[in-house]
């Protein structure tokens, strides 16, 4: 596609249940990254990929969030039974390659409330 | 561990005035280093970045920012502030192993006509 996509745009959920966003990369991006935004914390990384593989998931605040890519393309974040400070923006980026100056192109992130 | 520091979380300026946005990183070896603006519910969208080819970069939209290691400093201009430069602005380093960009606070300008 024309730039990074992300699924749902926002997200309503209640305390306790689990979640799932979808990132579409350019295509032919082979690096994609999560990031968090929130009023508290700023802009964290979360997880990136080098194709299908995470070689850095340093981010991620704990076990109840994990994430995966398949076919070197589309990644699912998925965060389990969400809590309130679970509540963020959800930003999805990819690049043509990990190393060196490689543009991050961002999606227009996945608004996630919990209740 | 690298890090970046903007100073002022919010800067305004009146139409036609010097937009000055700050930005001090700690790294110890050369960065890669990045301003990226965010427009209300909009995701970020890069207005340049350095990369150790010239110390003056220039970016989009008539943004410029001067990398100087001697002061451990990015500082992002633009010497006439429009109404539509109103946004927030990251400021964010790259690893140079693994990619990930580690930003700022963000300062959100307002532009004042």
């Amino acid at each position: 596609g024309a730039g990074v996509s992300q699924s749902p745009s926002n997200k309503v959920t209640e305390k306790g249940k689990d979640v799932e966003l979808r990132c579409d990369p350019i295509s032919g991006h082979t690096a994609l990254y999560w990031y968090r935004q929130s009023l508290g914390q700023g802009l964290e990384f979360l997880i990136y990929f080098q194709g299908n593989s995470a070689p850095d998931k340093s981010g991620l605040p704990s076990d109840r969030f994990s994430a995966e890519r398949t076919g070197g393309s589309v990644s699912t974040l998925t965060i389990q039974r969400t809590q309130q400070e679970d509540s963020a923006v959800y930003l999805c980026a990819s690049s043509l390659r990990v190393a060196g100056h490689n543009e991050q192109f961002f999606g227009p992130g996945t608004r996630l409330t919990v209740l | 561990a690298q890090s970046v520091t903007q100073l002022g979380s919010h800067v305004s300026v009146s139409e036609g005035a010097l937009v000055l946005l700050r930005c001090n990183y700690s790294s110890s070896v050369p960065p890669y280093l990045f301003w990226y603006v965010q427009y209300p519910n909009q995701g970020l969208q890069l207005l340049l970045k350095y990369t150790s080819a010239a110390t003056l970069v220039k970016g989009i939209n008539g943004f410029e920012a001067e990398f100087k290691k001697s002061e451990t400093s990015f500082h992002l201009t633009k010497p006439s502030a429009h109404m539509s430069d109103a946004a927030e602005y990251f400021c964010a380093v790259r690893e140079n192993q693994g990619g990930k960009l580690i930003f700022g606070q963000g300062t959100e300008l307002s532009v004042k006509p």
